[in-house]
């Protein structure tokens, strides 16, 4: 089945160790994003890429990057983890704008611990 | 005030019943509204798109309401399974790709 995949689903790491988390897609989808979101909030979106157009928030911190190397992958950077940023980190996909519509589609998500 | 407001619960409604939900938004040229079901510590996932002349899907209907800028969700016959937390998701003009979400609405379905 197309799915949107995040690896690893569980990620610990300490403070100020850098960790990537990862995400892949089948269903050949333009759009990637990232999201973060703590308990009880919204999704905040961090950044997205429309194909190889990187888009950031403004007000994403600089801490957080990305990197997308190819249509199906997408990874996302936390050079410096502090503890305000254990979350869980969701990855969705969507089509071109134009096409169809605008439903993202999620990841499962990797909840990321700071020890 | 928030570009998407949700009241966010708890519902606690017993099997069976009739439950909606309403969302409210703030910027009048939103042009995409979605329902997502969020179930605790797992990813959204797409419930329905709302369209302007309202939509069915089984036991779950969608409304819009443009003049007065909310969207409704109403679950009929409501299971222990609907039990989980519901996202309204607007994108607005001007907005691109990027959506915006509510709080969600939690739901609990007891027997």
């Amino acid at each position: 089945d197309a799915m949107v995949i995040q690896n690893p689903r569980y990620q610990v790491t300490q403070f100020g160790k850098p960790v990537t988390l990862s995400c892949s897609q089948t269903l050949n989808h333009n759009v990637m994003y990232w999201y973060q979101q703590k308990s009880s909030q919204a999704p905040k979106l961090l950044f997205h890429y429309y194909d190889k157009d990187f888009n950031n928030e403004a007000d994403t911190p600089d801490n957080f990057q990305s990197r997308r190397p190819n249509t199906s992958f997408c990874f996302l950077d936390i050079r410096s983890p502090g503890l305000g940023d254990a979350a869980m980190y969701l990855c969705a996909t969507s089509v071109r704008p134009g096409q169809e519509s605008y439903e993202q589609y999620f990841g499962p998500g990797t909840r990321l611990t700071v020890t | 005030r928030k570009e998407v407001e949700q009241d966010p619960g708890p519902f606690n409604v017993p099997e069976g019943a009739t439950v909606a939900f309403n969302c409210t938004y703030s910027n009048s040229a939103s042009q995409s509204f979605f329902w997502y079901r969020q179930d605790c510590r797992k990813e959204p996932k797409l419930l329905m798109s709302v369209y302007s002349s309202g939509n069915e899907d089984g036991r779950f209907t969608a409304q819009l309401n443009r003049a007065s800028q909310y969207i409704s969700l109403l679950i009929r016959d409501s299971k222990l399974s609907d039990s989980a937390t519901y996202l309204c998701v607007v994108r607005f003009t001007g907005g691109g790709n990027k959506l915006t979400f509510g709080t969600g609405t939690q739901l609990k379905v007891e027997l």
